[in-house]
């Protein structure tokens, strides 16, 4: 299994363009998350998914959108980029069932937003 | 919501010392408590968890304890070697269902050798 995969590992944008990070997983993982991790800072959720078709806001989803089309894929976009949104995004999954199982993170992207 | 407090955000100690990481939670209705190391530049990894209903939990030279009435667990790292060098990240389950979980803002740990 290749586990969680995010694309692409760094990106640099420019103030007011619009990107798409990609988070694939193939452990057959019902919930996904977003996370943002500010340097000194902890990881901050941004959006989570129990199930394809169903999304939820974390604490911080200002500024983006996602989608849970499928089991495997959970995108993350964001519209209209601020420098705010410099910072490294991590993807995770777990398996449902109970509260007790271990979240898997993917590889991150760096993101830059000058 | 929860709210997770993490210290000290900065730790250093000799090779062959202790180390111990304290974190507090809010939510008395958390059960689940994981503990993340993340090397420079790399993912979350999961290096030792406890559930609500147990005290104490060790795995080799890592273990972990919770006090449930004063809503804190710590991480102990006996022997430390170099390797341990990293950030350690304390969490505990969130939200409606326990979907989610929060972070401390981190301890970074330095092992000098």
């Amino acid at each position: 299994n290749a586990g969680v995969t995010q694309t692409p590992k760094f990106r640099i944008l420019k103030i007011g363009q619009s990107m798409t990070l990609q988070c694939t997983q193939d452990m057959n993982h019902n919930y996904m998350y977003w996370y943002r991790q500010d340097p000194g800072m902890g990881l901050k959720l941004i959006y989570y998914s129990v199930g394809a078709g169903i999304t939820d806001k974390g604490e911080v989803p200002n500024g983006y959108n996602v989608s849970r089309s499928t089991t495997e894929d959970f995108p993350l976009r964001l519209e209209l980029a601020a420098p705010s949104q410099t910072s490294v995004y991590f993807c995770a999954s777990r398996n449902s069932g109970n509260s007790y199982n271990e979240q898997f993170f993917g590889p991150g992207t760096r993101l830059t937003v000058l | 919501g929860e709210n997770v407090e993490q210290h000290p955000s900065t730790l250093s100690v000799q090779e062959g010392d202790s180390a111990v990481i304290k974190c507090t939670y809010s939510d008395s209705a958390s059960n689940y408590f994981p503990w993340y190391k993340q090397e420079l530049g790399k993912r979350p990894q999961l290096i030792i968890d406890i559930r609500s209903n147990v005290g104490e939990k060790k795995d080799q030279r890592i273990a972990v304890t919770l006090n449930k009435t004063a809503k804190h667990f710590s991480l102990h790292i006996t022997e430390t070697q170099p390797e341990d060098s990293a950030v350690y990240f304390c969490a505990a389950t969130s939200g409606a269902g326990s979907y989610q979980l929060t972070f401390g803002k981190g301890t970074k740990l330095s092992v000098i050798p």
